[in-house]
């Protein structure tokens, strides 16, 4: 059973250009997860997606930023016309259930975001 | 609003020693608290997962503890080893997201 796949792993990118950021849950896992770890910070929610849904965006910043989670295919984190702060690593984590009971949210390797 | 405190930031031990590593949060209405450890350049790797009706759960040399009472919880690493060298994160779980703690980064020197 293959673990959350994220892609690319490192991507750069010019202010004002866009970023895609992918990511495949665990397989059987619908819950899906982003966080975002600016340099020497601690991991930082963004949003949480089912299959189709959106249920938390309270941590996406509310300019530039969406993400997807289709009915097929990976999630997707877009920046729109991104900006040097936006250099960062985004994580992606899947769960089966709802990550408040038994099961623990299981984590990919991470984009590396660099913005020149 | 939900915070969660790692001390030390930094820890540096000799190979051998055994070591706490201390996480504390806000809120005692948690899901649960897990430990990760992140290598330099990597993702996480998730160690223990303590439910919140838990007191306590045990990884090889690893065991960590939770007092929802006090709001704290630790991660107590066994006979170091220069492998252990890592920065241990601490993740608050509510109904769905995970609250981080900044990490501890620990050095096991040989």
């Amino acid at each position: 059973n293959a673990g959350v796949m994220q892609n690319p792993r490192h991507l750069v990118r010019r202010r004002g250009q866009e970023a895609r950021l992918r990511c495949s849950p665990m397989k059987g896992h619908s819950h899906v997860y982003w966080y975002r770890q600016l340099p020497e910070e601690g991991l930082k929610f963004m949003v949480y997606l089912q299959k189709e849904n959106i249920i938390d965006e309270s941590g996406m910043p509310k300019e530039r930023f969406s993400a997807e989670f289709p009915k097929e295919g990976p999630s997707i984190l877009r920046i729109q016309q991104v900006v040097r702060g936006d250099s960062a690593a985004y994580f992606c984590a899947s769960s089966s259930t709802l990550a408040g009971g038994q099961e623990t949210q299981y984590f990919g390797p991470g984009t590396r975001l660099l913005v020149l | 609003k939900q915070e969660v405190t790692q001390i030390p930031a930094a820890l540096s031990v000799p190979e051998g020693e055994n070591l706490v590593l201390n996480c504390s949060f806000t809120d005692s209405a948690i899901y649960n608290l897990q430990w990760f450890r992140q290598d330099p350049g990597k993702g996480l790797t998730s160690l223990l997962l303590i439910q919140s009706s838990q007191r306590e759960q045990t990884s090889g040399r690893l065991n960590a503890s939770l007092d929802k009472s006090s709001g704290r919880s630790t991660l107590y690493i066994a006979a170091s080893q220069p492998g252990d060298s890592a920065t241990y994160l601490c993740a608050r779980g509510g109904s769905e997201k995970l609250v981080f703690g900044k990490g501890t980064k620990l050095t096991v020197n040989p």
